[in-house]
């Protein structure tokens, strides 16, 4: 079965620590994999993705196909990444417009 | 441009009752997406439609709902009767079709629509 595992609920940290949030993925052959964000009284919001390989807001993800994991990192916390995060994933075998999400990570950063 | 939109933002029922929830996509967009978030769950496809038809309606929980998109444009999602489990966040998403072997396109997503069933 596909399915994303997101460990942690709540992750708190300083602003300007690294900040990690982790992402395991369940899945039978090559899956595409997302970050989405929700913050606070706004929508929910494509990051990345891991097919453009590209750092928005100084966040990447990298796909670790070994270890089935696409874990978001950020080297220098701002307050304003305090958020909802969601990875997702989607491939032929879940409908490729059809979206797995994860239970999401609500990361806290303080001053 | 406009974003997708959900109406209501909000909707508290009594269990038994009906319950109409409706999304606008963003111009264009012929696909279109049902999710939901039960309170600390994972959000989880419902459907998607395709212009007016159901592509893959998988994810629906029971015959208690009905997803229509009559003419391709704005969505419907109707429970009935409501119960006390149907509680929680559903949130309607839209993307673009993409030519040829592409996969995925960005699904935007609406505020979300908070159901709550008493």
């Amino acid at each position: 079965a596909q399915r994303v595992t997101q460990p942690e609920k709540l992750l708190s940290v300083f602003k300007g620590a690294p900040v990690e949030l982790k992402c395991n993925y369940s899945y039978s052959g090559s899956p595409e994999l997302f970050w989405y964000v929700q913050y606070s009284r706004q929508r929910l919001q494509l990051l990345l993705r891991h097919v453009s390989r590209e750092s928005i807001k100084g966040f990447t993800a990298d796909l670790n196909k070994g270890e089935t994991s696409f874990h978001l990192k950020k080297p220098f916390a701002q307050e304003e990444d305090s958020a909802m995060y969601y990875c997702a994933l989607s491939g032929r075998n879940t409908g490729f417009q059809k979206l797995v999400f994860g239970t999401g990570t609500r990361l806290l950063v303080s001053p | 441009e406009a974003g997708v939109t959900q109406f209501p933002s909000h909707s508290v029922i009594e269990k038994g009752q009906t319950v109409t929830l409706r999304c606008d996509p963003i111009s264009g967009h012929d696909n279109l997406y049902w999710y939901r978030r039960v309170m600390g769950k994972e959000i989880k496809f419902l459907l998607h439609f395709v212009k007016e038809s159901k592509q893959d309606e998988s994810g629906m929980p029971n015959n208690r709902f009905l997803a229509e998109r009559t003419g391709g444009t704005y969505s419907t999602l109707k429970v009935q009767p409501a119960e006390l489990e149907d509680s929680g966040v559903y949130f309607c998403a839209s993307s673009q079709t993409r030519g040829g072997y592409v996969p995925n396109t960005e699904a935007f997503f609406g505020q979300g629509t908070r159901l709550t069933v008493v």
